[in-house]
């Protein structure tokens, strides 16, 4: 079974930093480009990063630029977000999501499977 | 960067009739184009990419089209388990951006 698993959410006060992790299982991490897509209470989706298969490209949202750092280890299938700085504004859901595969190939952004997500709360 | 307008906003329909969503991009996207839906409390499900092609195990009732700037979701004839909030998504240029939602309700 596809499955992908994140942790790491929270409350932490504005400035303060929080690391999400995500495990995946059930197809091959090392080939799909991955991503974080945010959903702030009550709000729509966000997408915030994404990672290349190797880790050699990394896209931000305006945003988070300098903020947040993606970044993925494909030995341990987990895909990772460093949100330093938290602002207010950051509080969200965080879904780690991968790239979509079909049975001919693999894309970097549109999304499926998506992980049930972890909560990131900022508030002093 | 590329906005995405959705409408309606809220979409009440019965079993069996027939949905329409709209989703306009502010500029070209070409067919880049991505359709998701969600139901409370749970992750998005990718339904449609390049603007027409189901996903994986999607039903056909699920349909996707584009004109220009504007695409539309169809649901043919709509069951229970349908209901939800549907995105569309754009990956023509970055960032990637997502419209505000449609909600439909059963």
């Amino acid at each position: 079974e596809v499955q992908l698993v994140e942790s790491g959410g929270g409350l932490v006060q504005p400035g303060e930093s929080l690391r999400l992790s995500c495990a995946a299982s059930g197809f091959i991490f090392s080939s799909s480009w991955m991503s974080w897509v945010r959903q702030a209470p009550g709000k729509g989706l966000e997408w915030v990063a994404n990672i290349k298969q190797d880790g050699s490209e990394k896209y931000y949202v305006d945003s988070v630029k300098g903020r947040f750092t993606i970044s993925r280890d494909n030995a341990r299938n987990s895909l990772y977000l460093q949100m330093d700085s938290l602002r207010v504004e950051d509080t969200a859901v965080y879904y780690c999501a991968s790239g979509y595969c079909s049975s001919a190939s693999c894309y970097a952004n549109y999304f499926d499977p998506w992980g049930q997500g972890t909560q990131v709360t900022v508030s002093s | 960067e590329i906005v995405m307008t959705q409408s309606p906003a809220t979409l009440s329909v019965s079993p069996g009739e027939r949905a329409t969503l709209s989703c306009r991009a502010s500029q070209s996207v070409s067919i880049n184009l991505a359709w998701y839906q969600q139901k409370p409390g749970q992750a998005p499900r990718l339904l449609i990419y390049g603007a027409s092609t189901r996903a994986t195990g999607i039903p056909a009732r699920f349909s996707g089209s584009a004109s220009g700037t504007e695409f539309t979701l169809t649901i043919s004839s709509l069951v229970s388990e349908d209901f939800g909030v549907y995105y569309c998504q754009q990956y023509n240029n970055w960032p990637l951006t997502f419209g505000g939602g449609t909600k439909v309700e059963i």
